[in-house]
C-alpha cells in the first residue's frame, strides 16, 4: 500500500527559486493537506483541501500556493523561496472531514533554502 | 487564535517506569476528537491514541492512555511501563476552527532511559 507518497524527500535550493513539492495519495481521501515542521514550534497547518477544487489557508500560508486538480494530488507551490521556509515538510490525508478520521502522514520533504 | 499548548519541551523517563505529557488545547467546536501522535528519529508520523470529546471514558491503548478534563480543556498522555522504543517526539492535536482542519503542539521530546 502506497499510502501518501511525497516528492522529492530532499531538495536544497537557492534564495528567489521557485519549486513544487509533490505529494500523491491512493486511499480516495476527500481532505489533504500540508505541514511544515519546525524546532520548537510543532507542526503548522500551511494549506488545506477538503475536496477536488477546493482549497484554503492554513495557520501559516504565506509563501505558498497550492492547487487540487485531483483527488489523488495536492502539490504545495513555493514560487519565491526564502531562507525562512527551510524546513520538513509534511503531506497528509484523511477520509472526508469527519475528526475522527485517521490522518495519514507522509514521510516528510526535507527542504533548505540558501 | 485557537492553540495547542504542550508545556514540557523535553522530558525524559527510566525504563519500566511511567510518564505524563501534558497538553491544553482551546478549540470552539462543540463536537471533536483529539489525538497525541508519535514522532521517532525516523520522523514518521504515528497515531498512538484518539479522544472523543463527548466520551466521558477516557481513551486507552495498550501501555498508553489519556487523562481528558474537558471543561479544563486539557488532554493528558500516559505512559505506563515505559519502553525505550517509546523514545520519540509526541505531538498533540485538536481541530482547528471548522472544516476538520488539526493543528499541532509544539511538541515534547520524550527520552526513555536504560
Amino acid at each position: 500500500n502506497a499510502g501518501v507518497t511525497q516528492t522529492p524527500k530532499f531538495q536544497v535550493l537557492k534564495t528567489g527559486q521557485s519549486m513544487t513539492l509533490q505529494c500523491a495519495q491512493d486511499m480516495n481521501h476527500e481532505y489533504m493537506s500540508w505541514y511544515r515542521q519546525d524546532p520548537g514550534m510543532g507542526l503548522r497547518l500551511i494549506h488545506y483541501s477538503v475536496g477536488a477544487g477546493i482549497t484554503d489557508q492554513g495557520e501559516v500560508p504565506n509563501g505558498y500556493n497550492v492547487s487540487r486538480s485531483t483527488t489523488e494530488d495536492f502539490p504545495l507551490r513555493l514560487l519565491s523561496a526564502a531562507p525562512s521556509q527551510t524546513s520538513v515538510y509534511f503531506c497528509a490525508s484523511r477520509k472526508g472531514q469527519g475528526y475522527g478520521n485517521t490522518i495519514y502522514f507522509g514521510e516528510g520533504s526535507w527542504l533548505t533554502v540558501v | 487564535a485557537q492553540t495547542v499548548t504542550q508545556s514540557q519541551p523535553e522530558m525524559s523517563v527510566q525504563e519500566a517506569e511511567t510518564v505524563t505529557l501534558s497538553c491544553t488545547y482551546d478549540t470552539s467546536e462543540s463536537n471533536y476528537y483529539l489525538f497525541w501522535y508519535k514522532q521517532p528519529p525516523s520522523r514518521q508520523m504515528i497515531l498512538v491514541i484518539r479522544q472523543e470529546a463527548y466520551k466521558q471514558q477516557n481513551a486507552t491503548e495498550n501501555r498508553f492512555s489519556v487523562n481528558f478534563q474537558k471543561a479544563a480543556k486539557s488532554f493528558s498522555l500516559k505512559i505506563s511501563d515505559s519502553q525505550l522504543g517509546d523514545t520519540a517526539m509526541y505531538f498533540c492535536a485538536s481541530p482547528y476552527n471548522q472544516g476538520g482542519k488539526l493543528i499541532f503542539g509544539q511538541g515534547t521530546e520524550l527520552s526513555v532511559k536504560p
